[in-house]
């Protein structure tokens, strides 16, 4: 099956700095890639939708200056969190769909970074 | 407004029973809705997918039916075990927007006793 990863796992930062969290396809290329951010016992809400080789769409709410959405690759998409406050901890989790399942709308997540901001 | 419930935040039951959750939405024409199962600090890990016109799916000890008359899919999982504990969630799909639009219910917290 389709296999998607994340790095890191988990990250602390202080407040004020940026992280950046990656998301891999790892035997499928995703034109297409999904952030997702969950605050614990809710459910995942969708930040933005990545597409390669062009601007990230991103929701209602969710400020593109602040979360920064880059898929460069078929394989690969990065969210970097800027300028990080305390509010912005949570369960960030990435998604992607398979192209080879032809016709299905099934995503395969990543198993999620959670970002502790100090 | 556009809305999706699962029936309870949490459900409790005897180890060898059948777990029975729902999903319900408002204001939605669903293309397709998904299953999910997703363990605590874990990405949730697709399990069924039901499309609008198929009245049931099956997998293994699951079963997924879809109503779209009653705006409702209930997800059954038989003869449970401990292991299938975890939350599971809904997701669905608009055929209005698809590809842009994925939404998820709040998540059912499925505890299976022994």
């Amino acid at each position: 099956g389709a296999v998607v990863s994340q790095h890191p796992s988990w990250v602390i930062c202080k407040s004020g700095t940026s992280v950046k969290i990656e998301c891999r396809s790892l035997d499928f290329q995703a034109t297409t890639m999904f952030w997702y951010r969950q605050f614990p016992k809710q459910s995942l809400m969708l930040m933005a939708t990545s597409n390669e080789g062009s601007k990230a769409t991103y929701e209602q709410g969710v400020e593109k200056d602040k979360f920064l959405i880059n898929h460069a690759s078929l394989t690969l998409s990065t969210l970097t969190v800027t300028s990080a406050h305390p509010e912005d901890s949570s369960f960030y989790i990435c998604s992607a769909r398979d192209p080879r399942q032809g016709g299905t709308d099934t995503q395969y997540f990543g198993p999620g970074t959670r970002l502790t901001v100090l | 407004s556009q809305k999706i419930e699962q029936n309870s935040e949490a459900l409790n039951i005897q180890e060898g029973k059948t777990a029975t959750l729902t999903c319900n939405y408002t204001n939605y024409s669903p293309a397709y809705l998904q299953w999910y199962r997703q363990d605590p600090g874990r990405g949730p890990v697709f399990l069924l997918l039901i499309r609008e016109n198929e009245k049931e799916k099956r997998k293994e000890r699951l079963k997924v039916t879809f109503d779209t008359t009653l705006k409702q899919s209930l997800f059954h999982i038989t003869a449970s075990q401990p292991a299938d504990s975890a939350t599971y969630l809904c997701a669905l799909e608009a055929a209005w927007n698809y590809g842009q639009n994925f939404v998820f219910g709040p998540g059912t917290r499925l505890s299976v006793l022994p």
